[in-house]
């Protein structure tokens, strides 16, 4: 599996766009690119996801650069409830690959 | 639906003490997976479950054992707690899908486990 690097923290003013990177220089064609995020001690959120094109849901948005080594997760207007551990995850489809979740970066929204 | 359950949401446990936790889903997914937060870090992965009958070992699987008797439940098992298995213990399933949504899996509110 490719790995993932991300900053362990950010901070971003409430009604502001949130913009967090992530490198995976390592992905290989067959790996998607996956966002989670994790607020306070529930379980996992799944967000997003991508392979090669930039996609939007009614979440976030993802941007994934064009030699796909990085990538971006957009929270358009960050709220106080999006503040959170958001982890982005390479993952394959071939037998055997899990998601491997890193630290992840802690996203504190500000008022 | 309800998703993913977890039973039980905390327990406490004495060094060498036994016991189970049990995952179940609603919405008829092949893959589960058992994974343990500590403090401060991501999510390691324990075991996990392609299908009814069949189980595999994850990152950290010592000191545990799992089951997947029926398609909805798996259940995590502790034969001898030991202090160092306190943790945050997250169950997610997916379906089976190859690629994209297909691989995005669905966790648990998960289970907060002392062991002293």
């Amino acid at each position: 599996d490719a790995k993932t690097t991300q900053p362990p923290s950010m901070d971003c003013a409430e009604g502001r766009a949130a913009n967090l990177p992530c490198n995976h220089s390592t992905i290989s064609g067959n790996e998607y690119v996956y966002w989670y995020r994790q607020i306070h001690s529930q379980g996992p959120q799944y967000i997003i996801h991508g392979l090669k094109n930039n996609e939007t849901n009614e979440m976030a948005s993802l941007i994934i650069t064009e030699d796909r080594k990085s990538s971006t997760l957009i929270l358009p207007h960050a709220t106080l409830r999006d503040t959170a551990v958001y982890y982005c995850i390479v993952r394959g489809y071939l037998w055997g690959q899990n998601f491997v979740f890193g630290p992840g970066t802690r996203l504190s929204v500000l008022p | 639906n309800a998703g993913v359950t977890q039973t039980p949401k905390f327990r406490v446990l004495k060094t060498g003490q036994s016991m189970t936790l049990l995952c179940a889903q609603d919405m008829n997914h092949e893959y589960m997976y058992w994974y343990r937060q500590d403090p401060g870090m991501g999510l390691r992965l324990i075991h996990y479950s392609v299908g009814e009958g069949t189980t595999a070992k994850g990152e950290v699987p010592d000191g545990y054992n799992v089951s997947r008797l029926k398609k909805q439940n798996f259940l995590l098992g502790l034969e001898s707690a030991a202090p160092s298995q306190t943790s945050v213990y997250f169950c997610a399933s997916r379906p089976t899908g190859t690629g994209g949504l297909g691989e995005t899996q669905y966790f648990g509110p998960g289970t907060r486990l002392l062991v002293l």
